[in-house]
């Protein structure tokens, strides 16, 4: 089992670009999640996706969209990527929404936009 | 809105000696929290999950506490070691969110041999 997986790991974008991070899980969860994690400000929730053919914003959603593309992937979308979305991008997944559901983390996307 | 605060940011202690992490929570509607371990460039790796029924929880030289009281949690690591230098986060799941972490900034652990 890999669990939780990302790509890419690393990435560097021009200001405008565009670019795709994929999450895929083989655990077979319902619930799917993107996080951003700025220095100082622990993660943020951007997107949330509870089942195949839903998806909610979270805390952050502005400049980002999301695509579940079956049950086990997950993808994030920059259109016009900026600075400010400079960050580290994590993946997680769990069972299904809820306050009982552990969730499972990726290794991370490191995102720097020039 | 939820708050999660860690204070201190950066904390150093010399190996040997034992290590307390300190988490704070604004809603005492809180279901559960749970510490994680993050090494640089990782992911996150789940320590302990404590639920609001609990008091502790305990796993090998870590425990975990929880005072919904007072909104606090405390993980204790005893006997500090080298290895355990890493960033370490908290996250708490309220009521009414639908299971959805909120999480700490961290707090950045370096144990010196």
């Amino acid at each position: 089992n890999a669990g939780v997986t990302q790509t890419p790991k690393f990435q560097v974008l021009k200001t405008g670009q565009s670019m795709t991070l994929q999450c895929a899980q083989d655990m077979n969860h319902n619930s799917m999640y993107w996080y951003r994690q700025d220095p100082g400000m622990g993660l943020r929730l951007i997107y949330y996706s509870a089942s195949e053919g839903t998806t909610d914003k979270g805390e952050v959603p502005n400049g980002y969209n999301v695509s579940r593309l079956n049950k086990r992937e997950f993808s994030l979308r920059l259109e016009s990527a900026a600075p400010s979305q400079t960050s580290v991008y994590f993946c997680a997944s769990s069972e299904r929404m809820g306050e009982d559901n552990e969730q499972f983390f990726g290794p991370g996307t490191r995102l720097t936009v020039l | 809105k939820q708050e999660v605060t860690q204070i201190p940011a950066a904390l150093s202690v010399p190996e040997g000696e034992n290590l307390v992490l300190n988490c704070s929570f604004t809603d005492s509607a809180i279901y559960n929290l749970q510490w994680f371990r993050q090494d640089p460039g990782k992911g996150l790796t789940s320590l302990l999950l404590i639920q609001s029924s609990q008091r502790e929880q305990t796993s090998g030289r870590l425990n975990a506490s929880l005072d919904k009281s007072s909104g606090r949690s405390t993980l204790y690591i005893a006997a500090s070691q080298p290895g355990d230098s890493a960033t370490y986060l908290c996250a708490g799941r309220f009521l009414d969110s639908w299971g959805k972490l909120q999480f700490g900034a961290g707090t950045q652990v370096v144990v010196t041999p």
